[in-house]
């Protein structure tokens, strides 16, 4: 089993352009998490999914949107880059009710310049 | 969610246990206590969890006090490898509401000295 896979790894964006972050996993979790952490700080979830066709806002959503049309994929869009999109953007996916079993990727590390 | 308090930072000694102590003063009754960790600039792995009794995993143990307002999680052996951010996390079980998101904290940065 691959997990979670994030791609990519590291991207730099100029203010103002578009980009998506993908995420895909192949544990058959039905539920999925987008967090974003920033230098020296804890994660933050940005959305998050509970199956195909859901989606909720996390506690930061502003300037992202997300989809979810398969089990195995949940991309994170962002429109207008902005230097405040400046993270590193983890994807996770579990298997309630069990939490413990959050399985995270890899990290995709975005400069907005 | 019941809010948890830990200290920034801690040092252990390489071979040593290290105790990385968690209060949850607000804790409710159906709440576990969660512990992940994060390795630098890898995602969050998960250690161990636990309701009220003390726990023992390959990984760690986790030990509740009584009142559950407080819990402490110990690696017996510590390595070097095990330098990293613990995060100590106190949430519900289950598939609705709160339960279907997991907040991290800051954490406490554990470095193990060789």
């Amino acid at each position: 089993n691959a997990g979670v896979t994030q791609t990519p790894k590291f991207r730099i964006l100029k203010i103002g352009q578009s980009m998506t972050l993908q995420c895909t996993q192949d544990m058959n979790h039905n539920y999925m998490y987008w967090y974003r952490q920033d230098p020296g700080m804890g994660l933050k979830l940005i959305y998050y999914s509970v199956g195909a066709g859901i989606t909720d806002k996390g506690e930061v959503p502003n300037g992202y949107n997300v989809s979810r049309s398969t089990t195995e994929d949940f991309p994170l869009r962002l429109e207008l880059a902005a230097p405040s999109q400046t993270s590193v953007y983890f994807c996770a996916s579990s298997f309630p009710p069990n939490n413990y079993g959050y399985t995270f990727g890899s990290g995709t590390r975005l400069t907005v310049v | 969610d019941a809010k948890t308090t830990q200290p920034t930072s801690m040092d252990c000694a390489e071979g040593r246990a290290a105790n990385l102590p968690c209060n949850h003063s607000t804790i409710s009754g159906n709440e576990y206590v969660y512990w992940y960790r994060q390795i630098h600039s890898q995602g969050p792995q998960y250690i161990i969890h636990g309701l009220k009794n003390n726990e023992t995993n390959e990984m760690a143990s986790l030990i509740i006090t009584e009142d559950r307002k407080s819990s402490t999680l110990i690696l017996p052996h510590a390595t070097l490898r095990d330098t990293a951010v613990y995060y100590c996390i106190v949430r519900v079980e289950g598939s609705s509401g709160s339960a279907r998101q997991l907040t991290f904290g800051s954490g406490t940065q554990l470095t193990v000295l060789p």
